[in-house]
Formats: C-alpha cells, structure tokens, sequence
C-alpha cells in the first residue's frame, strides 16, 4: 500500500523560505501514471491545492502561488519536495502531499505537516 | 481563479439523503469530468469520495454517488449515518491560461 510521509520545520520566519520534502514508499514514484501533489489547509479553513510535478519533471503550480513556488522531484531517493519563498503568515497551514491519479484526484494523503510562519 | 462555490452547511437525519452543490464555470466543472469530492473528519486528511464526475474508489460505501450538470457538480449521500458527519470539499481540474486544480470552499454536513 501506498504511503507517504511529509518533513520539514514546523516553524519558518517571515520572509524566509519554507521547505518541505515528500517520502514515498509501497509503491513508484516513477511511475508515468500519477502526478505528485501538494495541497495545504490554513487553520480552521478550507483546502488549497498548491500544485503538482509529473514523474518527468512536468510542473502545475497554482497561479497565486507560481512566482514564489518550486516543486521538484528526486526519484533515486523515492521523494518530491516543496519550496515557497518570500513566506507571510497568510502561508501557515497543514501542508499536505499526495498522489494525483487523474486530474486532480487524490486518493493516496500523507498525514500532513503544521508550518507555522511566525518570528 | 475563484474557488468553486458550495454551501458551508448541510444537514439530515439518520436514513435520509443529502446532495451538496459544488458549482464552477465553463473553463473547470462546465468543461472537464475531472470533478472529485473529499470528506475529511478533524484532524484527519481529506479521504477521497468520489473521482471523474461520478466514480467511487474502492472501499468507498455505494452510499455516496456523484453527479455533474453544466457547471454544477453534486455529490449524493444516500442512507445517512452518524459517521458520514463531516467536511465535505468538491475539487475540479481547470485550464485557464495554465492546467490546474481548485476547491470548493467546503461544506460542514451535520447528521442530526
């Protein structure tokens, strides 16, 4: 069965860089029939789809977040990674990864990390 | 892109049906059968319900159905029981001026 496993700071600074990585086990993350995805959700709010990479390095970023997102995937070491730049704290949430079989269906979560943006 | 419009709340007895709304446009719910619909409980991740318009996962209680019309998408809770109360969140594949995902901003259901 397929799991994954978000990591990264659970606290960032104004201004500065979140980073976080995505582990994939129990199954390919080269596989050509699932894109890899984040998606976050601010405290006490809704869902918000970040953006996605194809097994061969195709991205999908959602369009408020394209000028300060990278979304990058390392398939040796079965992981897929998110950077966000230039944080506030509008950008504190549980940040999620999961996989994305068709457009935009996920049926595979990880169990979500909290990034708080605070100095 | 705005996000897709749903009503905050729902409700129903046990044994009765509820649909939630999940309502686009024509360059997402109106143009793609890429329409899924999450239910996610507190503190937990969103579980997926229902993918392309009106598919189940496996595992998924044939309770649950979707549907689409023009761009409106529905999801269907039939038999309702205590544990269906949760969020619910439509999501829908949409191209703009790029390819993308968004979300309906939610919808609280309550089993009353």
């Amino acid at each position: 069965q397929l799991q994954l496993q978000e990591s990264g700071p659970g606290l960032v600074k104004p201004s500065e860089t979140l980073s976080l990585t995505c582990t994939v086990s129990g199954g390919s993350i080269s596989s050509s029939s699932y894109n890899w995805a984040w998606i976050r959700q601010p405290p006490g709010k809704g869902l918000e789809w970040i953006g996605s990479i194809t097994y061969n390095r195709k991205t999908y970023y959602n369009p408020s977040l394209k000028s300060r997102l990278t979304i990058s995937v390392e398939t040796s070491k079965s992981q897929f990674s998110l950077t966000l730049t230039s944080v506030t704290a509008a950008d504190t949430a549980v940040y999620y990864c999961a996989r994305d079989q068709t457009g935009g269906s996920c049926p595979d979560w990880g169990q979500g990390t909290l990034v708080t943006v605070s100095s | 892109q705005s996000a897709l419009t749903q009503p905050p709340s729902a409700s129903g007895s046990p044994g009765q049906s509820v649909t939630i709304s999940c309502t686009g446009t024509s360059s997402d719910v109106g143009g793609y059968n890429y329409v899924s619909w999450y239910q996610q409980h507190p503190g937990k991740a969103p579980k997926l319900m229902i993918y392309d318009v009106s598919k189940r996962p496996s595992g998924v209680p044939d309770r649950f159905s979707g549907s689409k019309s023009g761009i409106t998408a529905s999801l269907t809770v039939s038999g309702l029981q205590a544990e269906d109360e949760a969020d619910y969140y439509c999501s829908s594949f949409v191209r703009t001026n790029t390819a993308h995902v968004i979300f309906g901003g939610g919808t609280k259901l309550t089993v009353l």
